[in-house]
């Protein structure tokens, strides 16, 4: 069965350092994988995905299947990146069914 | 495009009732997904809908169930309600294709006394 980890709870930063978020999946086939975000009060949205190898408000993520890690890193944290993120794992291409890691609370400080 | 809409957003029941939560996908979205959220178990897969058909099943007992419409609305029942039921129930909804991305509801937060 997959799993997903993300060890750290709660993760604080300051404003302007470097900020990485970690993620390690178990998996036996070809994972798919998510970061999504939760800001205060809003809806939970998709951050983005691995297989698009893009960066979103300065976020990239990098799969890493011989350390089974997708770490979500940004070089210069800003405040308004507080937010719960979690790291999300969909068998094949089907996004329907994805299995979520714990999440992990980012606080960014002034 | 509107959201995903969830109704209601919150309910109290006591243990021993049942629950119905609906929820409305994006419009043009047929597949809808059912998480529930707690803050010890996460967020856990509960089941998938897909063209009225259950596509995928997380491993919940069989008092949670769910269905789809036509119009690709689901609903999920829970019955004989526990009081570790209590949970933020979460809808997504996802277009058809590849990598397609899930699009999250605000949730149903439901309270078993």
């Amino acid at each position: 069965a997959q799993r997903v980890t993300q060890p750290e709870k709660l993760l604080s930063v300051f404003k302007g350092a470097p900020v990485e978020l970690k993620c390690n999946y178990s998996y036996s086939g070809s994972p798919e994988l998510f970061w999504y975000v939760q800001y205060s009060r809003q809806r939970l949205q998709l951050l983005l995905r691995h297989i698009s190898r893009e960066s979103i408000k300065g976020f990239t993520a990098d799969l890493n299947k011989g350390e089974t890690s997708f770490h979500l890193k940004k070089p210069f944290a800003q405040e308004e990146d507080s937010a719960m993120y979690y790291c999300a794992l969909s068998e094949g291409t089907n996004a329907g069914k994805s299995t979520f890691g714990d999440g992990t609370t980012l606080t960014v400080k002034p | 495009k509107a959201g995903v809409t969830q109704t209601p957003r919150y309910l109290i029941k006591t243990r021993g009732q049942q629950v119905t939560l609906s929820c409305s996908p994006i419009s043009g979205h047929r597949s809808v997904s059912w998480y529930q959220q707690t803050p010890g178990q996460g967020l856990q897969f509960l089941f998938e809908y897909f063209s009225e058909t259950q596509r995928n099943k997380g491993n919940f007992p069989g008092r949670f169930s769910g269905r789809q419409f036509s119009n690709s609305r689901s609903e999920m029942n829970v019955s004989t309600l526990e009081l570790g039921d209590s949970a933020l129930y979460l809808c997504a909804s996802s277009g058809d294709g590849t990598y397609n991305e899930q699009f999250f509801g605000p949730g149903t937060r439901l309270t078993v006394l």
